[in-house]
């Protein structure tokens, strides 16, 4: 157990359709990161949060948002889903500084849209 | 990461040594990561490299020069568990940016 709480493990859902992914950080670490990862494209970067405030964005899509709450877990929500959104979903946590020393992963949850 | 390049495909025997490479491009250089991932699994955290040389770990070995923009990492003493992708990352102040991991396969 890494520390990273991701939920849920697994996910299928419909085209069109809103998922919510959710991340709890390893005690004490303040930033959040979310990372898409498919077969072809490796862990691409979505969003970093540090301590409830967005702090960098990468490819993120705009059906796509995320946000991190007092108690430091985040989500990150899915909307309007296409096929090519089917990948697995990492959140990863740093901290307790804003300057990253490496990443603890989570589990990650596969997204299926089918 | 379209500014690190890794191999995408290595194969090696049981026992043997390896060395996957990775080179990258980045300007506000903080550091250089290897991370090792088992199929539908979590990254874990192999190595970082801040300062130019080797850093030994067991049978892990990372080597880094940031005036070349390289770094390798050197696995030892093969085991069928290390068939896994190794991920190289460089981070800039907050992140991280991955490359697309280099497949290993260990054969008996």
């Amino acid at each position: 157990d890494s520390g990273v709480t991701q939920t849920p493990k697994h996910l299928i859902t419909a085209t069109g359709q809103r998922v919510t992914l959710r991340c709890s950080p390893r005690s004490g670490d303040l930033s959040v990161y979310w990372y898409q990862q498919s077969l072809d494209q490796g862990l691409q970067f979505l969003i970093q949060y540090y301590n409830g405030e967005e702090r960098a964005k990468g490819n993120i899509l705009e059906r796509f948002s995320a946000q991190q709450f007092p108690d430091l877990h985040s989500e990150l929500n899915l909307s309007s889903l296409e096929l090519g959104d089917s990948a697995l979903y990492f959140c990863a946590s740093s901290g307790p500084g804003e300057k990253v020393y490496g990443y603890t992963f989570g589990s990650g949850t596969r997204l299926t849209v089918v | 990461g379209q500014n690190i390049d890794q191999p995408t495909e290595m194969t090696a025997t049981e026992g043997a040594i390896v060395q996957i490479n990775c080179t990258y491009q980045t300007s506000g250089f903080n550091g250089l990561f290897w991370y090792q991932q088992h199929a539908g699994e979590a990254p874990t955290f192999l190595s970082y490299n801040v300062l130019d040389g080797l850093e030994e770990k067991g049978r892990f070995s990372s080597f880094l020069s940031r005036s070349k923009g390289y770094s390798y990492l050197l696995l030892k003493e093969l085991q069928m568990k290390d068939s896994a992708s190794y991920l190289c990352a460089h981070s800039g102040y907050s992140t991280l940016t991955f490359g697309k991991g280099t497949m290993l396969l260990v054969s008996p």
